[in-house]
């Protein structure tokens, strides 16, 4: 079975500082598909950013990045220079026949 | 483009009663695909569905179902309420033919059994 662990429920983070938040995954598929969604109050989830498996190259989007480690089966999210408006839930998922989530993390950004 | 749109988005009902919830994907999108978010279970995967087929079906009971309509909107049924089935309800589509490409959500409907 494939599954997505998020294992910090709750960080936070100060103003324009930088924070990583850790998945790690399980599966026997070496194509897949990773993602970090993010869910502010509003519910609506919104994507941050992609990683497609069969590339090394980290994906960057703007202030986050990951740090996609395939052999270890870790995907981490680093967001730079953060921002109030970063405080949200962020999931991250996997994604093969069917998407899978984390539990998911609690960030807040602390002005 | 309108995204992808959800109703209604809230509902209250009775143990016992059914219940159906609709989905508009954003236009050329042909998969749907449908989550249950609880606070105890977090998301979950219900089932996708691409060109009015089921493509994947999650672990739930057969209380829960849908289908796909040929202009790609999505209606899920869940039979029988439970007070479990409390949660927000989550679609989305995607724009390729395969559940490999990034995912765009709407904003869900929050189902309330009481």
């Amino acid at each position: 079975a494939q599954t997505v662990t998020q294992s910090q429920p709750e960080m936070s983070v100060q103003e324009a500082e930088t924070v990583t938040l850790s998945c790690t995954y399980d599966t026997s598929e070496s194509n897949y598909y990773l993602f970090w969604y993010k869910q502010p109050p509003s519910r609506q989830m919104i994507l941050v950013i992609r990683q497609e498996a069969y590339k090394q190259q980290n994906a960057t989007e703007n202030r986050f990045s990951v740090n996609f480690q395939k052999a270890a089966k870790s995907f981490s999210l680093k967001i730079s220079d953060s921002q109030l408006g970063d405080t949200a839930m962020y999931f991250c998922a996997f994604i093969n026949n069917d998407m899978r989530f984390g539990a998911g993390t609690r960030l807040t950004v602390k002005p | 483009k309108a995204g992808v749109t959800q109703t209604p988005r809230y509902l209250i009902k009775t143990r016992g009663q059914q219940v159906t919830l609709s989905c508009s994907p954003i236009s050329g999108h042909r998969s749907v695909s449908w989550y249950q978010q609880t606070p105890g279970q977090g998301l979950q995967f219900l089932f996708e569905y691409f060109s009015e087929t089921q493509r994947n079906k999650g672990n739930f009971p057969g209380r829960f179902s849908g289908r796909q309509f040929s202009n790609s909107r999505s209606e899920m049924n869940v039979s029988t309420l439970e007070l479990g089935d409390s949660a927000l309800y989550l679609c989305a589509s995607s724009p390729s033919g395969t559940p490999r490409a990034e995912a765009f959500f709407g904003q869900g409907t929050r189902l309330t059994v009481v």
